[in-house]
């Protein structure tokens, strides 16, 4: 069965106190490792899909890199504007056309000045 | 922009109803989904579907239905509500990897939600 965890469940940040969240991940074949931040009583938003070990993706103070089992997201410098909860989600190769998606239950973030 | 929009921000409802949550995505998308989202529990599937008129059983169907009549729309369906269905429910779209090229993958794109009570 295809598993997703994430860790930390919650994380406090002082404003420009860099951070790495972690996404671990046991399928049988990965199609796709995707990231999204979700803000209290929204959707989630997406941020980033890593296709293979080595691949990094960066937006503004977030980058994603990703191995052969695990996922970081890396904060650099946080802002209060980036407190939000942040959901991983594997897709793997035999979901046919309908790409579906496995979540993690998040890690919410919480930054203050 | 993507665009999902799901028509309630907030419902109630009582025990016992029949309940229609309504989501359409206007980004010509072959693939949507219902989930719903728990604390702890993360979101789960609950239906799919990957063409007009087709469904699939999600990860936790029981007690829900769903209806794809137009390609842009769908219907998740409570059928006789119960207090344990009080959540948040969210739907997605995404393209399908037909139309893609295998492997080749794109994001779900999400509306906001509809939070449904069960009184």
């Amino acid at each position: 069965e295809d598993q997703v965890t994430q860790s930390p469940e919650a994380l406090r940040l002082q404003e420009g106190e860099s951070s790495s969240l972690n996404c671990s991940y046991t399928v049988s074949g990965l199609r796709g490792l995707f990231w999204y931040r979700q803000d209290p009583g929204k959707g989630p938003e997406f941020l980033f899909t890593l296709y293979s070990a080595g691949e990094e993706k960066e937006k503004e103070r977030l980058k994603a890199t990703l191995t052969k089992k695990e996922s970081f997201l890396h904060i650099t410098a946080p802002k209060p504007e980036d407190s939000a909860t942040y959901l991983c989600a594997v897709q793997v190769v035999d979901t046919g056309t309908a790409s579906k998606l496995t979540f993690g239950t998040g890690t919410r973030l919480q930054v203050t000045l | 922009d993507v665009k999902v929009t799901q028509s309630s921000r907030y419902l109630v409802k009582r025990t016992g109803e029949k309940v229609f949550l309504e989501c359409v995505q206007d980004m010509d998308h072959e693939n949507m989904f219902w989930y719903r989202q728990d604390p702890g529990l993360g979101l789960r599937l609950i239906y799919f579907s990957y063409d007009v008129k087709m469904k699939e059983k999600g990860d936790i169907p029981e007690g829900y239905s769903v209806s794809r009549e137009k390609k842009e729309r769908f219907s998740l369906i409570l059928e006789s509500a119960s207090t344990n269905q009080t959540s948040m429910y969210l739907c997605a779209s995404s393209f399908s990897t037909v139309r893609l090229g295998q492997g080749i993958t794109q994001p779900q794109h999400f509306g906001d939600g509809t939070r449904l009570s069960i009184l």
